[in-house]
C-alpha cells in the first residue's frame, strides 16, 4: 500500500516551452501532496504544499507564476514548469501524504520516483 | 522550530559489518522520526519511522533505529551491511500530524566488497 506515481519520469524540453509533472497517489486519497526540488548530491528543498480544492502553499523564493500546481482531485496533483529555462533543470520529487485515517499513516509522507527535467 | 543534522555526510563500511548512520534532532514538540533511502535516480523509500510508539523502532530490510530523546539522536543500524544497501540516507523530522517535514542534507553510504 501508500504507492504514489509520477509521469512522466523523464523528459526533455527547449528552452520556453511549459512541462507538465502528475503526481498521482494510486491507493489511497491524499488531500495534501508536496513537491519537492533536488539538486546533484543534495538534499531535497520543499518547493510548494499542494492542497487538494485549494490553492498551493509556495515556500520562500519560489515564482508561484513560474511552478503552476494544481490539486484538482484526491489523488492527483500537477506541476506545470512554465516557459522553462535550463535553470529550471533538476529532478522533481512528489510526496503525498495518507488523508484517509489509518492510524500511524497519516503523518507520513511517501514519495513519488521523480521527474528528471532536463531543459535544452 | 524543528531542525536535523546528519552528522556525516559519507559513510563507507565493507560489506558484512554493521552500518551506523547517525541523525540528531531538535524540535520544540514530541517529533516523528522518519529514516528514507535513495537510491541513484530514484524515489525515496520509507525505511522506518518512530511516532512515539516504542523507542527502538525496526524497519524494513534489516534497519533499525533508536530514539533518545536525552541524546535528542535518532540513529539507523544495521548489523551487517550489504552490497545493495549503497545508497543515499535521509533522516527526516516532522512535528506530527500535518506539519511540513524537514529534511536532514543526507548520509551517501558506500558499501565495499
Amino acid at each position: 500500500g501508500a504507492v504514489v506515481s509520477q509521469h512522466p519520469s523523464r523528459v526533455i524540453c527547449k528552452s520556453g516551452t511549459s512541462v507538465k509533472i502528475e503526481c498521482r497517489s494510486l491507493d489511497f486519497q491524499a488531500t495534501t501532496m508536496f513537491w519537492y526540488r533536488q539538486f546533484p548530491k543534495q538534499s531535497l528543498m520543499l518547493m510548494a504544499t499542494s492542497n487538494e480544492g485549494s490553492k498551493a502553499t509556495y515556500e520562500q523564493g519560489v515564482e508561484k507564476d513560474k511552478f503552476l500546481i494544481n490539486h484538482a482531485s484526491l489523488t492527483l496533483s500537477t506541476l506545470t514548469v512554465t516557459s522553462a529555462h535550463p535553470e529550471d533543470s533538476s529532478f522533481y520529487i512528489c510526496s503525498a501524504r495518507d488523508s484517509g485515517g489509518l492510524a500511524g499513516r497519516t503523518d507520513t509522507q511517501y514519495f513519488g520516483p521523480g521527474t528528471r527535467l532536463t531543459v535544452l | 522550530a524543528q531542525s536535523v543534522t546528519q552528522l556525516d555526510s559519507h559513510v563507507s563500511v565493507s560489506e558484512g559489518t554493521p552500518v551506523l548512520l547517525r541523525c540528531n534532532y531538535s524540535s520544540s514538540y514530541s517529533p516523528s522520526l522518519f529514516w528514507y533511502v535513495q537510491h541513484p535516480n530514484k524515489g525515496l523509500q520509507l525505511l522506518l519511522k518512530y511516532t512515539s510508539a516504542a523507542t527502538l523502532v525496526k524497519g524494513i530490510n534489516g534497519f533499525e533505529a533508536e530514539f533518545k530523546k536525552s541524546e535528542t539522536s535518532f540513529h539507523l543500524t544495521k548489523p551487517s551491511a550489504h552490497m545493495s544497501d549503497a545508497a543515499e540516507y535521509f533522516c527526516v523530522v516532522s512535528q506530527g500530524g500535518y506539519q511540513k517535514v524537514t529534511f536532514g542534507t543526507g548520509t551517501k553510504l558506500q558499501v565495499i566488497p
